[in-house]
This record gives C-alpha cells, structure tokens and sequence, in this order.
C-alpha cells in the first residue's frame, strides 16, 4: 500500500529565501501530484509528475521526480507572502483514481 | 469552464443523525472522488465512482455510502453520525481514464460539524 510522507510539517521563511519540501512515497506511484491549500479553502492542483526526472515550474514553485530515490521536491524561490499555505503531496497509480496524501506542509512567508 | 461544486457548504448534525452531500463534476469528467480531512488524520480517501459504479473505496465504515448519477453527479451519505465525522469533506472529480496526466480537481468541500 502506497504511504507518502512529507517534511517538513511547519515551514516558516523570511520572504526572499529559497527552501524545499520533501516527498518521500513507499511503492510505485505512477503520479506524482502537488496541490496547495488556502485557510479554510479547497485544493489547488499545481503540478502532476509521471517520469523520473520530471521537473515543472510555474512562476517561483518548481516541483522534481526522481523515481528511484521515489522523492519528490517542491523548490519554493524568492518566496513573497502570496506563497504563504498548505502544501500536499499525493501519489496515485494508473486504474485507480485514489490520491495518497502526505501529510501536508504548512508555509507561512515572514514579510 | 465551470468547476467542481458541493452543496451544501456547511452543516451542522448531531450525534445519530444521518447526512447526505451533494456533488457535481467538471463539465465531461465522469469519476468523482470522495475524500475526508480532519486535522487529526489529514486527507483520506472514502471512495471513487465511475459511470455509476463504485470503482475503489478507502478504509471507512460501513455508514459511509455513496452514488453517481447517470449525468455524473455524485452523492455521499453519512448514517449514525458520530463526533468523530466532523471534518471537511471534498470532493474530485477527473476524466477518469488512465489519461496520463488525468488530474483530480476539488470542490470547495462541505464543512460538517456533529454535536
């Protein structure tokens, strides 16, 4: 059974610097997604990830696949308050819709 | 293109009541996701319905029910309800296929609080 665990669970930054949250899985994940979370809001979907070595970035938000460590990062540059909220990762497999959640990884960008 | 939608967005039961809520999917995508989130024990999935039929189902109890319609839209139902159910429910919805980028999209959840 797929488990995802994420690090770290609080992220506080000072705007301006860089850092990474890590995403470990335990099997096979055919997908690798990012979703961000606003207080008392729904899931954003950011990224999708299937390949080793998959890399995407939209504006100050990279994410990366390395299938054999089965890691994934989110890369956070520059990071300005707007960044500020909950990241998850999730993995899933092909024939089955069922996302495995990490267990999120609260940012919160320090003006 | 309009999103997902949950209705209704907040509800309040007590204890042994029962609850259904409403779901309706993206404009074409026919799978519908359920999960749970509580700050206890994060995201779980409660089950996913394709074409009317339950495909997979997460590690939940037998109270927790759902269905799709035939126009997709999906409906989940909570029997007996107990404190622990208070939670966040959302829910996906994604074309379903083993498309290889097929991305679950979220509503904005219903928030369901039991006394």
């Amino acid at each position: 059974e797929l488990k995802v665990e994420q690090n770290p669970l609080f992220l506080s930054m000072q705007e301006g610097k860089n850092y990474t949250i890590y995403c470990n899985y335990s099997t096979t994940s055919d997908r690798l997604y990012w979703y961000r979370q606003d207080p008392g809001k729904s899931l954003e979907s950011l990224f999708v990830l299937l390949s080793n070595g998959a890399v995407k970035q939209e504006g100050r938000l990279m994410a990366s696949l390395d299938t054999k460590a089965r890691l994934s990062t989110l890369h956070i540059t520059a990071a300005v308050h707007d960044l500020s909220a909950t990241y998850f990762c999730a993995g899933s497999n092909f024939g089955n819709e069922k996302l495995t959640f990490g267990t999120g990884t609260r940012l919160t960008i320090i003006p | 293109k309009a999103g997902v939608t949950q209705t209704p967005r907040y509800l309040i039961k007590t204890r042994g009541q029962q609850v259904t809520l409403s779901c309706s999917p993206i404009s074409g995508h026919r799978s519908v996701s359920w999960y749970q989130q509580t700050p206890g024990q994060g995201l779980q999935f409660l089950f996913e319905y394709f074409s009317e039929t339950q495909r997979n189902k997460g590690n939940f109890p037998g109270r927790f029910s759902g269905r799709q319609f035939s126009n997709s839209r999906s409906e989940m139902n909570v029997s007996t309800l107990e404190l622990g159910d208070s939670a966040l429910y959302l829910c996906a919805s994604s074309q379903g296929r083993d498309f290889l980028t097929d991305t679950q999209y979220f509503g904005p959840g219903t928030r369901l609080t039991v006394l």
